[in-house]
């Protein structure tokens, strides 16, 4: 079974400073993971994604995340907040279907992020 | 290329009756996944669609039903509603449902059960 586990329900930055949102996965195999975020009223925009090419990955936004595998986690970063990055944010871990082999995608529970001037 | 788009976007309904919510992909995006998004169980796989096929399917009650057509453009139904119905709910399309490709989502209907 796949989880996502994310640390953090609500994080509050001030802007300028720097951004970590915390995650720690479980997957039987080498998964695929994805940071979205969703802005208020709006739809899941993703990030970035990492799909095993590289542990650092770089996103939209100046944001990255690191895969770690000893650690099975998947921090999300950005050097310096800015008050558009205010949103919800979710780690997701792609997982194949167990009977048609393709994927279906387990969200964790969000971190609010919280930027304040 | 547009995006996914959904219809309606809002929607306010009664206990027992049933709802169809529509999905247009991503133009030559085949797969299409539905989630369900409430603030106590947060994003929740529903199903999803390829060529007109149901390919895998949550752990929902059978109340929840979907299809997909030729043009790969979407429709779920909910039947026999309840209060816990009401959520958002979000469409997303991707090229073929690989583990790698990147879903790309609609703004989600907003179904209100009273």
């Amino acid at each position: 079974a796949q989880s996502v586990t994310q640390l953090d329900s609500h994080v509050s930055v001030s802007e300028g400073t720097p951004v970590l949102l915390r995650c720690n996965y479980s997957s039987s195999y080498s998964p695929s993971l994805f940071w979205y975020v969703q802005h208020p009223n709006k739809g899941l925009q993703r990030l970035l994604k990492y799909t095993s090419a590289a542990t650092l990955v770089k996103g939209i936004n100046g944001f990255e995340a690191e895969f770690k595998k000893s650690e099975t986690s998947f921090h999300l970063t950005k050097p310096s907040a800015h008050m558009s990055d205010a949103a919800e944010y979710f780690c997701v871990v792609s997982r194949r279907g167990t009977d048609s082999g393709y994927s279906t995608l387990t969200f964790g529970k969000g971190t609010m992020l919280l930027v304040s001037p | 290329k547009a995006g996914v788009t959904q219809t309606p976007r809002y929607l306010i309904k009664t206990r027992g009756q049933q709802v169809t919510l529509s999905c247009s992909p991503i133009s030559g995006h085949r797969s299409v996944s539905w989630y369900q998004q409430t603030p106590g169980q947060g994003l929740q796989f529903l199903f999803e669609y390829f060529s007109e096929t149901q390919r895998n399917k949550g752990n929902f009650p059978g109340r929840f039903s979907g299809r997909q057509f030729s043009n790969s453009r979407s429709e779920m139904n909910v039947s026999t509603l309840e209060l816990g119905d009401s959520a958002l709910y979000l469409c997303a399309s991707s090229d073929s449902g690989r583990a790698t490709d990147t879903q790309y989502f609609g703004p989600g209907t907003r179904l209100t059960v009273l």
